[in-house]
């Protein structure tokens, strides 16, 4: 069974800072998921990625399969970045996408 | 498309009563998945169906957990009796599957007193 271990748990930074946000897990995956949950409690599923990088505006998600380790960052933050950002992992490897293992979260703060 | 549906957005109920929550995925897609988010546990994965048929419910807490899917465009988590431990809040999620992205529903927030 997986493990997903998140770091850190809280971030605060400034405006305009470069965010990076890591996610360790334990068994080899098929793909990872970052999501992002509003202050409101909404949720969105920000990449979804079996190798290398994806970039979604000022987003960037890269993986390292071999380390079993993926980032996301935020590049150019701003107080709209502010949410908790969750890193999730097949439960199993070949595991359906959705049979996920959820990191504890990242709270990122960003002040004007 | 309106997204992932859930119903009722929030539920306050006592001890002892029973709980339905309702979830309505977004037209065509093929899976769904019942999540519960707790400040202890984040979250996790109760069940999930493919095609209406339940593949994995290893994560019902409970028997007093019940999950249905009768058709493509609705499902249902029922407790029986609830706790107080069972406050939190419940997300579907519905998916196309094969490497596509999970759309979760707005949530329902459930207070057991």
């Amino acid at each position: 069974k997986n493990e997903v271990e998140q770091s850190p748990q809280n971030l605060t930074a400034q405006e305009g800072e470069f965010i990076t946000i890591n996610c360790s897990y334990s068994v080899g995956i098929s793909a990872l998921h970052w999501l992002q949950q509003h202050p409101g409690g909404g949720i969105v599923s920000l990449f979804m990625l079996s190798s290398g990088k994806k970039k979604h505006g000022r987003l960037i998600a890269t993986i390292n399969i071999q380390e079993k380790h993926s980032s996301l960052h935020i590049t150019a933050s701003h107080p709209r970045d502010s949410a908790v950002y969750i890193c999730a992992v097949p439960m199993n490897y070949g595991g359906s996408q959705g049979n996920l293992i959820f990191g504890k979260g990242t709270k990122l703060s960003v002040k004007p | 498309d309106a997204g992932v549906i859930q119903s009722p957005r929030h539920e306050v109920t006592e001890m002892g009563q029973e709980v339905t929550l309702r979830c309505k995925p977004i037209s065509g897609h093929d899976y769904l998945f019942w999540y519960r988010q707790t400040m202890m546990r984040g979250l996790e994965l109760l069940i999930y169906f493919n095609n209406n048929v339940p593949i994995d419910d290893s994560g019902m807490p409970e028997d007093r957990f019940s999950a249905k899917m009768p058709n493509a465009s609705f499902s249902t988590l029922k407790i029986q009796p609830s706790e107080p431990r069972d406050s939190a809040v419940y997300f579907c999620a519905s998916s196309l599957g094969g490497g596509s992205p999970l759309h979760f529903g707005n949530g329902t927030r459930l207070t057991v007193t």
